[in-house]
């Protein structure tokens, strides 16, 4: 069975610029989460869609943003790029169901904003 | 609110020997997961170990095994005979579940760099 893919694995932007990462999820996976991993501040989660509903939210500004297809694959989208939107940026799937627990996450799009 | 704290920023272990990484957490949330991962200099987060609250039993995943403490709020990973391959970053997560149906947003610790010497 394919993991979870993201593209592009790499992105450089320039401040100002927005920006679209793609998640495609396990087959089968109907939850899409996404994290956001910087070195001052570690993990941090950003959104999650399940049945191409946002169900959960982090606290970040509104210039990310989301969406999920029918097929579960996931969009997210950061308007108006700032410096600080440096990261590493993950996405994850997980089933559903009381049994389901693990998300699996994707490799992950590295974004350098200049 | 959940948060996770890994004291140990960073850990070193012979090959062969066993080495607990720590975790203690804080949540109103009456049932919940926790969770290891580990995420090598690829970037790549590599699930370990899951932990539901409600579980009687510590989990064991091969040479992975959770110590968990509900009363201390602790779940700390124990890593048997140790590898060069287990040099990594380890993060413990928790999660709530969503909806009743899945853990859809984790919260993590800032993680311990573990370095295993030949």
């Amino acid at each position: 069975k394919a993991g979870v893919t993201q593209t592009p694995r790499y992105l450089i932007k320039t401040r100002g610029q927005q920006v679209t990462l793609s998640c495609s999820p396990i087959s089968g996976h109907r939850s899409v989460s996404w994290y956001q991993q910087t070195p001052g501040q570690g993990l941090q989660f950003l959104f999650e869609y399940f049945s191409e509903t946002q169900r959960n939210k982090g606290n970040f500004p509104g210039r990310f943003s989301g969406r999920q297809f029918s097929n579960s694959r996931s969009e997210m989208n950061v308007s108006t790029l700032e410096l600080g939107d440096s990261a590493l940026y993950l996405c994850a799937s997980s089933l559903t169901g009381q049994t389901a627990y693990e998300q699996y996450f994707g490799p992950g799009t590295r974004l350098t904003v200049t | 609110a959940q948060k996770i704290t890994q004291t140990q920023p960073g850990m070193f272990v012979q090959e062969k020997e066993a080495v607990t990484l720590d975790c203690t957490y804080d949540t109103s949330d009456p049932s919940y997961g926790l969770f290891w991962y580990k995420q090598p200099s690829s970037g790549e987060m590599i699930f370990l170990i899951y932990q539901g609250s409600y579980d009687q039993q510590n989990a064991t995943e091969g040479r992975y095994s959770l110590n968990f403490q509900k009363a201390r709020k602790s779940a700390n990973l124990v890593i048997s005979a140790s590898q060069l391959g287990d040099s990594a970053m380890y993060f413990c997560a928790m999660g709530a579940r969503a909806g009743g149906t899945s853990y859809g947003k984790l919260t993590f610790g800032q993680g311990t760099i573990l370095t295993v010497h030949p």
